[in-house]
């Protein structure tokens, strides 16, 4: 499985923007980004996905490299209750290998 | 229902004894997950269904574990003679096929004393 690698932490104050990045230089073609954040005590909520185009909706963006060995999930404006662990992912839609491999994400503190 | 459930939310387990953990996916989802996630780490890959059928178990730690999905939506895990090792948080999540976006039960937190 490709790789990501992310920061082990970040810390933003409430109300102003975040971004988080991640690194995954070895993405294949096919390697879907995708972005999830786990509140504590929580399963893990699904945030955004792309694959080569910038995308918008009304949790965050995310913005993608032109080579697509980066991406930045964007919280336009941060609120307590984003403060969680982000998960960056890479997915390949191939029959039988439908699996998300997690990595141990970055634990966002928001500073109020 | 409106999400994916689980049951039961905590379950505590003498050293080994069987248990039984159930998830309930997210009406019309055809694949579904399970995950182990240890505390302070991030969810560890377990198993993958598409319907009915177990097609990825490579993440089951050892062969005291099972899952089935014998009608292609409730899910049950099982762990046979529990240890401590196996205490940890077991999350389901469930999908639209090849979809990509999968939704996550809250989880059944498994302590073995």
């Amino acid at each position: 499985d490709a790789k990501t690698t992310q920061p082990n932490s970040m810390e933003s104050n409430e109300e102003e923007p975040v971004h988080l990045p991640c690194n995954h230089s070895t993405i294949s073609g096919t390697d879907y980004i995708h972005w999830y954040r786990q509140l504590p005590s929580q399963g893990p909520e699904y945030v955004i996905h792309g694959l080569t185009s910038n995308v918008n909706n009304r949790m965050a963006s995310l913005a993608i490299a032109e080579d697509r060995k980066s991406s930045t999930l964007i919280l336009h404006r941060a609120t307590l209750r984003d403060a969680a662990v982000y998960y960056c992912i890479l997915y390949s839609l191939s029959f039988g290998n439908e699996k998300l491999t997690f990595g141990t994400g970055t634990r966002l503190t928001i500073i109020p | 229902g409106a999400g994916v459930s689980q049951s039961p939310r905590y379950k505590v387990a003498k050293r080994g004894q069987d248990v039984a953990l159930r998830c309930d996916p997210i009406s019309g989802h055809v694949s579904l997950f399970w995950y182990q996630q240890a505390l302070g780490q991030g969810p560890e890959f377990l198993t993958y269904f598409q319907n009915e059928a177990q097609l990825d178990k490579s993440g089951l730690p050892s062969d005291r574990f099972f899952a089935e999905r014998p009608e292609g939506s409730v899910s049950t895990l099982k762990i046979q003679r529990t240890q401590q090792e196996d205490s940890a948080v077991y999350l389901c999540a469930s999908s639209l096929a090849f979809q990509g976006a999968a939704f996550f039960g809250q989880g059944t937190r498994l302590t073995v004393v």
